[in-house]
């Protein structure tokens, strides 16, 4: 079965500085991942998602992310944090073949001035 | 030109009634999915739709039904509700329903059950 792990329930950062989420997934055979962001009061929206290919993904906001086969790890990132970043971001994981997005159970960023 | 839409956005109300959450989409997608977000942010799929039908039921009480009128539609209703029906509901759309196709997610149903 498929899961995801994301070891930080919360983290806080100043402004400016740099972010990283952690995210490990188990899947069977070649996951396909994806970071979602969820701000107060707001749906999911998706910042960035690996299919295949390039390790290191672009998403929207600045974030970046890189997916680990070795590791299993799908870490996100960004190297300067603004306030509007304040938020609760989501990692997930997919077959090629099923659509069940099973979740991770997210990590709450805080933001200080 | 609000891409996956719920109502309502609030709903509050008392254990044992019935109540329905509304979900559209005007995207042109095939795929609809019912996501359950727990007070711990705890996010699981509980249905999905593909061209209205049932493609995904996972372990959840018969007293959620889902309905498909058509492809842009996706409604959940619940029945004799519990207090542990509290919860944010999330309606989500994709173009089809292979791992390739992004979700689109809706805005979110809080329900409150009292």
């Amino acid at each position: 079965a498929q899961s995801v792990t994301q070891p930080d329930i919360h983290i806080t950062v100043s402004e400016g500085a740099s972010l990283e989420l952690r995210c490990n997934y188990s899947y069977g055979a070649t996951p396909y991942l994806f970071w979602y962001v969820q701000s107060p009061g707001q749906g999911l929206q998706l910042l960035l998602k690996y299919f295949s290919g390039d390790t290191l993904v672009q998403g929207i906001k600045g974030f970046e992310a890189e997916f680990k086969r070795s590791q299993s790890s799908f870490n996100l990132r960004k190297p300067s944090v603004h306030w509007s970043d304040a938020a609760e971001y989501f990692c997930a994981v997919r077959g090629a073949a099923g659509n069940k997005l099973t979740f991770g159970g997210g990590t709450r960023v805080l933001v200080k001035p | 030109d609000t891409a996956v839409s719920q109502t309502p956005k609030y709903l509050v109300t008392q254990m044992g009634n019935d109540k329905s959450i509304k979900c559209e989409q005007n995207l042109g997608h095939d795929t609809m999915y019912w996501y359950k977000q727990d007070s711990k942010k705890f996010l699981k799929i509980m249905f999905s739709y593909n061209n209205k039908e049932l493609i995904i039921n996972e372990t959840v009480p018969n007293r959620f039904s889902p309905k498909s009128p058509d492809k842009a539609h996706l409604n959940l209703h619940i029945n004799s509700l519990e207090l542990g029906d509290s919860a944010v509901y999330f309606c989500a759309s994709s173009q089809g329903s292979s791992g390739v196709y992004e979700q689109y997610f809706g805005p979110g149903t809080r329900l409150t059950v009292t």
